[in-house]
């Protein structure tokens, strides 16, 4: 069975900029989260979608978008790229049949703005 | 707000050896799930071990443990017979199990196992 996956896996962008990241959930998986790693602040929490609709958003500006498509699939769009928005992004599934809300990771995408 | 913390940034420990990593976490919530997760050098995080919190049973998962003690609000992991593939950054984190769905991280134990 396929996990998590994520496109691109590096990216270069220049400030000011805008990007896109794509991901496909776990076969089944209806809920895709996505998650900032940045260096020396840790993973934050960015985006969770379910079932098409946005369900939760962490303390990121509105320039921090995406979306969830009918078959499950996700984006995260950044626009305005500024230089501390260099970070792995990872993007991770989970669906309500998997006990104690566990969730599972792709192995990210690495954006560097400069 | 609830808060994870590792107060261990780097641990090493031996090949076969035992080595345990802490984490504390603060929440006013009385349902939670608590995690430990792996990250190696691939950075992909790969699930380690999950702990409800209603559950008294610690939970386990071959080599990995947890001491799970709700009241002091600690969740250490424990790993047995530790191998060179151990080698990661290892992240506590918690999540409210209310429908925010919001995991809450430390900020990693960066553990070596040396041969």
């Amino acid at each position: 069975e396929a996990g998590v996956t994520q496109s691109p896996t590096h990216l270069i962008k220049t400030r000011g900029q805008q990007v896109t990241l794509r991901c496909s959930p776990i076969s089944g998986h209806t809920s895709v989260y996505w998650y900032q790693q940045a260096l020396g602040l840790g993973l934050q929490f960015l985006l969770w979608y379910d079932e098409g609709e946005e369900r939760n958003r962490g303390n990121f500006p509105p320039r921090f978008s995406g979306r969830q498509f009918p078959n499950y699939s996700s984006e995260l769009n950044v626009n305005a790229l500024e230089l501390e928005d260099s970070a792995l992004y990872l993007c991770a599934s989970s669906s309500d049949w998997v006990p104690g809300n566990t969730i599972y990771f792709g192995e990210g995408s690495w954006l560097t703005v400069v | 707000a609830q808060t994870v913390t590792q107060s261990q940034p780097e641990m090493s420990v031996q090949e076969a050896e035992t080595v345990t990593l802490s984490c504390t976490y603060d929440t006013s919530e009385n349902n939670y799930y608590l995690f430990w997760y792996k990250q190696p050098p691939s950075r992909q995080m790969i699930l380690v071990i999950r702990q409800e919190a209603y559950k008294q049973q610690n939970a386990t998962e071959n080599r990995f443990s947890v001491n799970f003690q709700k009241a002091a609000k600690s969740f250490s992991l424990k790993i047995s017979d530790s191998q060179l593939g151990d080698t990661a950054m290892y992240f506590c984190a918690f999540m409210n199990a209310g429908n925010n769905r919001k995991l809450i991280w430390g900020l990693g134990t960066s553990l070596a196992v040396n041969p």
